[in-house]
């Protein structure tokens, strides 16, 4: 049974970075083709692909973002990690984290999601 | 990156009407398109993969199709757990990008 569990703050300042932890099971990012993605969705809004990593430590960013995300995984603990820096009220959202493959890099098992807001 | 477009962004529809939502890329993506299903305060579902594979456990009243730059996600037959919010997404290149949205209310 594959499942995944997002954590991290729930209220952070601006200009602050942001620590997201994706706890999964059910499945290790060291077998061959397995990817983990951060994805996140504003209040109201569509969703937003942030960053991916795959079993073999690739890393792929959003354009748009890129220069904010770090992406990084513990096989160990089969853990992912998402560091967002200098955040911003636009930020606020919840951030999903999702499981997909590299050669069909839909996502087929997602986390419950935890919301992050950004104020002062 | 890729831009994907979603029409209509909100659909008013009846328990049975057949539902028919577009999602259109900016450029071709061949049939590396996903299609999923999200309640409020729930994490989306995926529904249809490769534009038109059924994931396993989704009824078969919903299916997919297209390829190239234009597709549809059909619903044949709308039933009461099927209002929701409903994406594409495509997944062409690593820069993964989905659509707007479209929100199946209730008519």
């Amino acid at each position: 049974q594959v499942t995944l569990r997002e954590s991290g703050p729930a209220l952070v300042k601006p200009t602050q970075t942001l620590t997201l932890t994706c706890t999964f099971s059910g499945f290790s990012l060291s077998t061959s083709g397995m990817c983990v993605s951060w994805i996140r969705q504003p209040p109201g809004k569509a969703l937003e692909w942030l960053a991916r990593i795959d079993w073999d430590d690739d890393k792929y960013y959003s354009t748009s973002l890129k220069t904010r995300l770090t992406i990084s995984k513990d096989t160990s603990k089969n853990q992912v990690v998402l560091t967002m820096t200098n955040m911003d009220p636009v930020d606020t959202a919840t951030y999903y984290c999702a499981r997909s493959n590299r050669y069909s890099n839909y996502f087929d098992y997602w986390g419950q999601g935890t919301l992050v807001t950004v104020s002062s | 990156d890729i831009q994907m477009t979603q029409s209509p962004s909100t659909l008013s529809a009846s328990v049975g009407d057949r539902v028919t939502i577009t999602c259109r890329a900016s450029q071709s993506i061949s049939s590396w398109l996903a299609w999923y299903q999200q309640k409020p305060g729930k994490a989306p579902k995926l529904l249809i993969y490769k534009a038109s594979s059924l994931e396993s456990g989704v009824p078969s009243r919903f299916s997919g199709s297209g390829s190239g730059t234009e597709f549809t996600l059909t619903i044949s037959s709308l039933q009461p757990d099927d209002f929701a919010t409903y994406y594409c997404q495509q997944y062409n290149s690593y820069s993964i990008t989905f659509g707007g949205g479209t929100k199946v209310e209730i008519k």
